[in-house]
């Protein structure tokens, strides 16, 4: 099964709300990333979260980390419609080359 | 400060020719990943390079698949004898150092005919 992955699958709401996505992993971890793809598109990152760090934010988006659950969670606040897209963790699984290894994505579409 | 480059953009091939594929990683950054994002699915590595070295190519097929990063100029992945199963988009990203934020390009689609 995947390192990391994403709870829900898909998720749809209405622009003005919250959104929050959830990751688990097996792992022990360095570090934890948060992206977006836009179909059709390539990844944007948007924070990376350090395995002693616990909560991050920037702008909108606010990450927490929980290794003792081995998980973490992506809130955006007030969505907007340009929100729409899919949403990945990635991992290093503790590896000491930094590879990531990536769920297989939260999409979320947000309504006008 | 250009992000990270790849092209082509899309590649067509027939099966058995060879794909070629470039990557440019941003300013200042010396560690190149690759990956690869089969539809509907997340992306899963293939390999990591540093400037003349491959440090791990645990996620590349053991044939066919090949990759290089010369002293000068781009990162190359290179598959020869392409088949329909490696139709996907191949992503490259760049990071500054191993444990840092990695920045994807933009990603080549390769379409196997």
């Amino acid at each position: 099964s995947q390192q990391g992955e994403e709870d829900p699958q898909a998720l749809s709401i209405q622009e003005g709300e919250n959104a929050t996505m959830n990751c688990s992993y097996k792992t022990s971890i360095n570090n934890l990333q948060w992206y977006r793809q836009n179909s059709g598109r390539g990844l944007v990152h948007l924070i990376l979260i350090r395995s002693n760090e616990r909560e991050k934010h920037s702008g909108r988006l606010r990450v927490t980390l929980d290794t003792s659950k081995k998980s973490s969670s992506l809130l955006i606040t007030a969505s907007r419609a340009a929100d729409t897209a899919s949403y990945f963790c990635a991992t290093d699984a503790g590896s000491n080359t930094g590879k990531l290894i990536f769920g297989q994505g939260t999409t979320l579409q947000v309504k006008p | 400060n250009a992000g990270v480059m790849q092209n082509p953009r899309h590649l067509v091939r027939r099966r058995g020719q060879e794909a070629r594929l470039r990557c440019s990683p941003m300013k200042g950054h010396s560690h190149v990943y690759w990956y690869r994002q089969l539809p509907e699915e997340g992306l899963k590595f293939m390999v990591y390079l540093q400037k003349e070295n491959i440090i791990d190519e645990s996620g590349m097929p053991k044939e066919r698949f090949s990759a290089e990063f010369p002293k000068e100029g781009p990162s190359i992945l290179r598959i020869q004898q392409v088949v329909r199963g490696d139709s996907a988009a191949y992503f490259c990203a760049s990071s500054p150092e191993t444990w840092s934020e990695q920045f994807f390009g933009p990603g080549t689609r390769l379409t196997v005919l």
